[in-house]
C-alpha cells in the first residue's frame, strides 16, 4: 500500500498553462505539506494544511492555490506557468501529536518542466 | 528569519572511511531534528531523527549529536558503504510542527 501518492508523475506543459497535481495519503495524518524542489537539489515548503485548514503559506505567488477537499486529500493547481515553475514537487504529510513534530512521509514527486 | 545552514555540500570519502556532515540552525526555540536521505530520483525518507532533550542518537551505522547551546547538530555514518551515496539533508522544527526548514543538502559520494 502506498502510503503517500501523486498523480502525474511527470508534467510537461507550456508557458502560460494552467495544471493541477493531486496528493492522497492513507496513513490517517492530520498535517500535509507541499514542497518544491528545485534543480539545486533545495527543499523549499510551500504551503502545510492542518485538519483541511491551510497553516502555512510561504510567501508563495497566488499563482499557486492548495486545496485539501479532506484530510486525505491536498490537491495543489498552479496558473499561469512559468519557466521558473520547473522543479520537483512533493507532497508529505506527518503525525501532529500534542503539537510535537514527527517524521514527514514524502510522496515520490512531480516533475514539473515548463517549456 | 528561520535557517538552517548544512555542510558540506559535497562529501566524497572511500568505502569503510566515516561521514560527518554538519548543521546549524538559528531559532532556538526548534526542538525536533530529522534527517533525510534521498536517493538519485526518489523521495526524501527519514533515516534518524532527535528530539531537544537528548544530546545523542545511534542506530546501527548512523548517530546524530546536539549540542543545544551551539545550535549545532551533526549526523556522524560509520562504515560507510557504496548504498550509502545519496543526498542528506538536515532539517529543524519547533512544537507546532506546520513548518520544518530544511537545510541545502549534502550530496555523500561513498567510493568503493
Amino acid at each position: 500500500d502506498t502510503a503517500v501518492s501523486q498523480t502525474p508523475k511527470y508534467l510537461v506543459t507550456q508557458m502560460g498553462n494552467d495544471k493541477s497535481i493531486k496528493c492522497e495519503q492513507n496513513l490517517g495524518h492530520d498535517t500535509m505539506y507541499w514542497y518544491k524542489q528545485d534543480s539545486k537539489k533545495f527543499l523549499k515548503i510551500m504551503f502545510s494544511y492542518n485538519n483541511k485548514e491551510l497553516i502555512i503559506n510561504e510567501t508563495v505567488p497566488n499563482r499557486f492555490s492548495p486545496k485539501s477537499p479532506d484530510k486525505a486529500h491536498l490537491n495543489l493547481h498552479i496558473n499561469s506557468l512559468e519557466l521558473g515553475d520547473s522543479a520537483v514537487y512533493f507532497c508529505a504529510s506527518s503525525p501532529l501529536s500534542g503539537g510535537y513534530s514527527y517524521e514527514q512521509y514524502f510522496g515520490p514527486g512531480t516533475r514539473l518542466t515548463v517549456t | 528569519g528561520e535557517n538552517v545552514e548544512q555542510h558540506p555540500s559535497t562529501l566524497s570519502v572511500q568505502e569503510g572511511d566515516s561521514a560527518v556532515i554538519k548543521c546549524t540552525y538559528s531559532d532556538s526555540a526548534s526542538n525536533y531534528f530529522p534527517w533525510y536521505k534521498q536517493e538519485l530520483g526518489k523521495r526524501p525518507q527519514l533515516i534518524i531523527d532527535i528530539r531537544s532533550n537528548v544530546g545523542e542518537k545511534k542506530d546501527q551505522r548512523i548517530a546524530v549529536t546536539l549540542n543545544k547551546t551551539a545550535k549545532h547538530f551533526s549526523l556522524h555514518i560509520t562504515e560507510t558503504q557504496p548504498e550509502d551515496s545519496a543526498v542528506y539533508f538536515c532539517a529543524a522544527s519547533k512544537t507546532g510542527g506546520f513548518k520544518t526548514i530544511f537545510g541545502a543538502g549534502t550530496r555523500l559520494f561513498v567510493k568503493a
